[in-house]
């Protein structure tokens, strides 16, 4: 069985602080990695993705892979409000799964002013 | 370009019933995919397919069924409904064109309650 853990918060972070999310998964052989987001009640849109061990920078978002620990992590810079929102962390296993992801819970997200 | 679209946005069924969630996508993507989220958790994959005519089971099958005639169209059906079936579903595509990433395209969703 594929896993992908995360914790599930809240994680409250003020305006302008760095939120960290982090996600583990179980599957040494996931190839790609993805972070999604999710407002209450609309569906999840891609913020992220990474392939390879090391950051990946996108604005006011990092993701960080490192395969040897199997885990994946998300920092999102000067958090605004409306950042608040579910972040779900989803792996993609080999090449020979038709692209299935395995989704985490996700982690809840607040930015208080 | 609408995207994924799927009907209806909201459901009332009562147990026993049945019905069939709608999902289209204007993308020509041959990877489609339905999934189940219950409140607090991630989505779990019920069915997938990966071209017209071609589907196979996911993580949580039971209970439903999938068709794909066409590109475009991804219906799910649900056979008897059970209180266990309320959640949202969410109806996902992905391009197969080599060089792109491997996102996946979410719908709305449809919210399903079995009472």
């Amino acid at each position: 069985q594929k896993e992908v853990e995360q914790n599930s918060g809240p994680l409250s972070v003020p305006e302008g602080a760095i939120a960290s999310l982090n996600c583990t998964y179980s599957d040494r052989v996931s190839q790609s990695f993805f972070w999604y987001r999710q407002y209450s009640g609309k569906s999840p849109e891609l913020i992220m993705s990474i392939y390879s061990n090391g950051d990946k920078e996108d604005g006011r978002f990092t993701a960080q892979l490192n395969k040897a620990s199997q885990y994946v992590s998300l920092l999102i810079r000067d958090s605004q409000p409306s950042d608040s929102a579910t972040y779900l962390c989803a792996v993609r296993g080999d090449t020979g799964t038709a692209s299935k992801l395995t989704f985490g819970t996700g982690t809840r997200l607040q930015v208080t002013l | 370009n609408a995207g994924v679209t799927q009907t209806p946005k909201f459901r009332i069924l009562k147990i026993g019933q049945s019905m069939t969630l709608q999902c289209t996508q204007d993308m020509n993507h041959n990877y489609m995919y339905w999934y189940r989220q219950d409140p607090g958790m991630g989505l779990k994959l019920i069915y997938y397919s990966v071209g017209a005519g071609i589907t196979d089971k996911g993580e949580v099958p039971n209970g439903y069924n999938v068709s794909r005639s066409t590109t475009e169209d991804f219906p799910l059906r649900l056979e008897l409904a059970a209180p266990s079936q309320t959640s949202v579903y969410f109806c996902a595509s992905r391009s197969l064109v080599v060089g792109t990433t491997y996102e996946q395209y979410f719908g709305p969703g449809t919210r399903l309650t079995v009472t």
